[in-house]
């Protein structure tokens, strides 16, 4: 079964910190690739994707992932956060073909906290 | 902006009841999801649509299940709701099955409590 890691359950950074958050999948397919953010009190919201071509996709709010097909990664990053990207972060990816029709796996999600 | 809309922010009902939560979309999107979220587990998915009076079975259905009547609701029934489903339900759309690369559209989740 596809599954999603997250490594880290919950970050702390200070402002102006650079952030790096792993993700890493299972499946050994083609793949798609997001990242979701959910503010406090929020709905998720689509961060970034990756779905073809260069494997480093630029998101909202300055984040970017690089997609390593070798290492089935897809980091993401900030070079510096800001308090209000305090928040938790999902990875999730789903199957660019084949029986499972477009299901989405998330990972367990990563809590941020940045103190500023 | 697509817009989900789930009926209710915060329910409280008691074990045993039948329970319903609603999702209304907006967008005309063929496909509807149906998820919970607990704390350190992620999402998980309970039950999905690709169309109207379609249904499928996610990786948690046990005690669920859900109708989709007509193409923008989607509604998930606790037959008898009990303790463990306490719980955050988040309701989500998406434009159309083969989509793959399409983000899916959250609502704001409703947040059941069940004593």
């Amino acid at each position: 079964a596809q599954s999603v890691s997250q490594h880290n359950h919950h970050v702390i950074l200070s402002e102006a910190a650079s952030l790096e958050l792993g993700c890493n999948y299972s499946y050994g397919g083609t793949v798609n690739l997001f990242w979701y953010v959910q503010y406090p009190g929020q709905h998720l919201q689509l961060l970034l994707k990756y779905f073809s071509g260069d494997p480093l996709v630029k998101g909202i709010k300055g984040f970017e992932a690089e997609f390593i097909k070798s290492k089935f990664s897809f980091n993401l990053r900030k070079p510096s956060v800001q308090w209000s990207d305090t928040a938790e972060y999902f990875c999730a990816v789903t199957r660019a073909r084949g029986s499972t029709l477009g299901r989405l796996y998330f990972g367990r999600g990563t809590q941020l906290t940045v103190w500023p | 902006d697509v817009k989900v809309t789930q009926s209710s922010r915060y329910l409280v009902k008691r074990t045993g009841e039948k329970v319903f939560l609603e999702c209304v979309q907006d967008m005309d999107h063929e496909n509807m999801f149906w998820y919970r979220q607990d704390p350190g587990l992620g999402l998980r998915l309970i039950y999905f649509s690709y169309d109207v009076k379609m249904k499928e079975k996610g990786d948690i259905p046990e005690g669920y299940s859900v109708s989709r009547e007509k193409k923008e609701r989607f509604s998930l029934i606790l037959e008898s709701a009990s303790t463990n489903q306490t719980s955050m339900y988040l309701c989500a759309s998406r434009l159309r099955a083969g989509s793959y690369n399409s983000p899916l559209h959250f609502g704001n989740g409703t947040r059941l409590t069940v004593t």
